[in-house]
């Protein structure tokens, strides 16, 4: 098992660019969210999904944009990137929402927006 | 909605038993929780996980008393290694809240030789 993938690692964007962060996973899990975590920061709920074709928004929704097509996949779009953006964001999923459930975390993409 | 309450940071010496305490005063019935951990440029990892008096595992123990309005994660015996930032979360199974999902600022553990 891979467990939860993120692609790219790191990424340099120019304001307004718009770019796919790529996430997946190979558990067959149903819940998969992605945070972003800014420096000195604890991490903090962008959009999350309970399944296939079902997604919902977190804390902080504004500015990014997600789907999920399968069960594997759950990309985050940014559509017009802005400095405010610049983090290192996570994915993660696991076998059902809520706190109970374990949530497996991917390495990160470490984000700037110049 | 449970929210929790931990340190912002705490220092400890290697081989030294460090206690890091939570508050969750308005803990559900159906509530477990849940500690993770996190080392510099990585996503956090799961530690302990516990609903009510004392689990253990080979990393941790998770102390909770009768009320759950708290919890006390455990580390024996520190090392450098263990320094990082700790996260504590209560949630339950069903729950599709976000509110369930937030990790807050967490305890920076610093460990010094």
């Amino acid at each position: 098992n891979a467990g939860v993938t993120q692609t790219p690692k790191f990424q340099v964007l120019k304001t307004g660019q718009s770019m796919t962060l790529q996430c997946a996973q190979d558990m067959n899990h149903e819940y998969m969210s992605w945070y972003r975590q800014d420096p000195g920061m604890g991490l903090r709920l962008i959009h999350y999904s309970v399944g296939a074709g079902i997604t919902d928004q977190g804390e902080v929704p504004n500015g990014y944009n997600v789907s999920r097509s399968t069960t594997e996949d759950f990309p985050l779009r940014l559509l017009s990137a802005a400095p405010s953006q610049t983090s290192v964001y996570f994915c993660a999923s696991s076998y059902g929402a809520g706190g109970h459930n374990e949530q497996f975390f991917g390495p990160g993409t470490r984000l700037t927006v110049l | 909605l449970a929210k929790t309450t931990q340190p912002i940071s705490m220092d400890s010496y290697e081989g030294q038993e460090v206690n890091i305490t939570c508050s969750h005063n308005n803990i559900a019935t159906n509530d477990y929780i849940t500690w993770y951990q996190q080392f510099p440029s990585q996503g956090p990892r799961f530690i302990i996980q516990g609903y009510k008096t004392k689990v253990t595992n080979e990393v941790a123990s998770l102390f909770i008393p009768a009320d759950r309005k708290s919890s006390t994660l455990s580390l024996p015996r520190v090392s450098l290694s263990d320094t990082a930032v700790y996260y504590c979360l209560v949630g339950d199974r069903w729950s599709y809240n976000t509110d369930k999902l937030i990790f807050g600022t967490g305890t920076r553990l610093q460990v010094f030789p």
